[in-house]
């Protein structure tokens, strides 16, 4: 099966500041590689996701980076602000499966 | 946002009485999957299913038993409930092979 590492598991910056959180996965049949972020009380929530065939994929203060050969991705956050601050998922998929693997998850706190 | 509901929300129940939570969803999705997310966030898989009639056990062995009859409707039970059955339950469903849409999950507690 999929083996998933994901670091840090505790991020604290300031408002403004960048944030970066990277996945690296085992399985090289992956193909599709998804972010979710939890709010307290609720469950997690889809915020970006890339597919293989594409490197990098940005949407206004996310980002997220997709390095094939070395087994990894990452979620880029830039101007962070403190409703930001949540639980961060990764969870790639292997092309033949419905299941993905989650990470055990990066707490991000963003201080006013 | 999705639409997908998990009825209760908190549920705090004393060992031994059989439990059921209620997991829905209005969009269509064969897919539907239960979760245990234990104090240190990380999701286990505990049940999932390719649809009606069709039930897999996940990774994380649980006691829990689940059924699908109906496409929109997962529900899970617990036949005998224990204090290490304490914790947060989150119930999702995909289509396809993309995106996974949970519900806002049923905190229990067993005392």
């Amino acid at each position: 099966g999929e083996n998933v590492e994901q670091h840090p598991s505790t991020l604290s910056v300031q408002e403004g500041d960048s944030a970066v959180i990277k996945c690296t996965y085992s399985d090289s049949a992956s193909n599709y590689f998804p972010w979710y972020k939890q709010e307290l009380g609720k469950g997690p929530q889809l915020i970006i996701d890339i597919r293989s065939n594409v490197g990098e994929k940005k949407d206004q203060r996310i980002a997220v980076t997709l390095n094939k050969t070395a087994k990894h991705f990452s979620l880029h956050i830039t101007e962070t602000q403190p409703e930001d601050s949540a639980v961060y998922f990764c969870a790639p998929r292997s092309g033949g499966s419905y299941i993905p693997t989650f990470g055990r998850g990066t707490s991000l706190i963003v201080h006013p | 946002e999705a639409d997908i509901y998990q009825t209760p929300r908190y549920l705090v129940i004393g060992t031994g009485k059989k439990i059921t939570l209620e997991c829905s969803q209005t969009m269509g999705h064969d897919k539907m999957y239960w979760y245990q997310q234990d104090p240190g966030m990380e999701l286990h898989l505990i049940h999932y299913s390719y649809g009606v009639n069709s039930t897999e056990k996940g990774d994380l062995s649980s006691e829990s038993t689940v059924s699908r009859i109906r496409t929109e409707h997962f529900p899970l039970t617990l036949e005998s409930a224990r204090p290490s059955h304490t914790s947060q339950y989150l119930c999702a469903s995909s289509e396809f092979r993309d995106e996974q849409y949970f519900g806002p999950g049923t905190r229990l507690t067993v005392t």
